[in-house]
C-alpha cells in the first residue's frame, strides 16, 4: 500500500505571506497530482507531474516533483485569502491506482 | 463541459438503514470512482470502474457496500446496512482514461450522517 505523507497538516498564515507545503512517500510514481478542496466541495485539480524534477507553475503556485518521483511540493508566492482551502496531493502508480494523502489546511489571513 | 454530477448532496439515516448515492460523470469519460472522504481525512478509493467493468474494490467492504456502472455511464452506490462509522462524503470522480495523468473531476459529494 503506498502511503503519501503531508506536511504540515495544518497551517496559518497572513496574507502575503509565502509558503511550501510537501507530500512525501516511500513509494515511486508515475504522476502526481495536486488537487485544492473547499468546504463543501470536491477537490479541484491544480496540476499533475509526472517526469523526475519536473517543475510547474501557475500563477503564483509552483510545483516540483522530486528527481526520484517520490516526493513534491508546492510553493505559494504571496498568498492571498482566496488560497485558503485543503491541499491534497494524490500519486498514481503504473497500474492506474491513485493513493491521496490527508491534506494540508491551509488558512490565508486578510 | 458539465461537470460531474452527484445526488442526494445530503444524507441523514439511522444505523442499520439503507442508503444509495447516484452519479453522473462527464460525457465521455470510461473511468469512474468512487471515493469516501472522511471529515479530516484525504478521500479513500472504494471501488474503480472501467467502463461498466470493475477495475479495483479491494477496499469495498463487500459486506454491506455494492455498486453498479450497468451502461458504462451512470453508477449507483448502496450501503446496506449502514454504520455509524460510514458516516463521511462519498466522492464520485471519472476522468478520461484509466491512467489519470490528466487528473481526475470530482463531483460536489454526499454527506452522509447516520444517527
Amino acid at each position: 500500500t503506498q502511503l503519501l505523507e503531508q506536511s504540515p497538516q495544518f497551517l496559518s498564515i497572513q496574507e502575503g505571506e509565502n509558503l511550501t507545503v510537501y507530500c512525501n512517500s516511500s513509494s515511486v510514481f508515475s504522476s502526481l497530482q495536486w488537487y485544492r478542496q473547499e468546504p463543501g466541495e470536491g477537490p479541484v485539480l491544480l496540476v499533475t507531474v509526472v517526469t523526475g524534477g519536473e517543475v510547474k507553475k501557475l500563477k503564483r503556485l509552483t510545483f516540483q516533483f522530486g528527481d526520484a518521483r517520490k516526493d513534491s511540493s508546492l510553493h505559494i508566492t504571496a498568498a492571498q485569502p482566496g488560497d485558503t482551502g485543503l491541499y491534497l496531493c494524490a500519486g498514481e502508480t503504473n497500474a492506474g491506482k491513485s493513493t491521496f494523502g490527508d491534506g494540508t489546511t491551509l488558512t490565508v489571513k486578510p | 463541459e458539465a461537470g460531474v454530477a452527484q445526488s442526494p448532496r445530503y444524507k441523514i439515516i439511522e444505523k442499520r438503514q439503507s442508503v444509495a448515492f447516484w452519479c453522473n460523470p462527464i460525457s465521455g469519460h470510461a473511468t469512474l470512482y468512487w471515493y469516501q472522504q472522511i471529515l479530516g481525512q484525504g478521500p479513500k478509493l472504494l471501488i474503480q470502474f472501467q467502463n461498466n467493468g470493475v477495475v479495483d474494490d479491494s477496499q469495498l467492504p463487500k459486506d454491506r457496500f455494492s455498486a453498479e456502472r450497468l451502461k458504462g455511464v451512470d453508477s449507483t452506490l448502496k450501503i446496506q446496512p449502514a454504520k455509524l462509522e460510514d458516516s463521511a462524503v462519498y466522492l464520485c470522480a471519472s476522468s478520461l482514461f484509466l491512467l489519470g495523468t490528466v487528473g481526475y473531476t470530482f463531483g460536489s459529494g454526499t454527506r452522509l450522517t447516520v444517527v
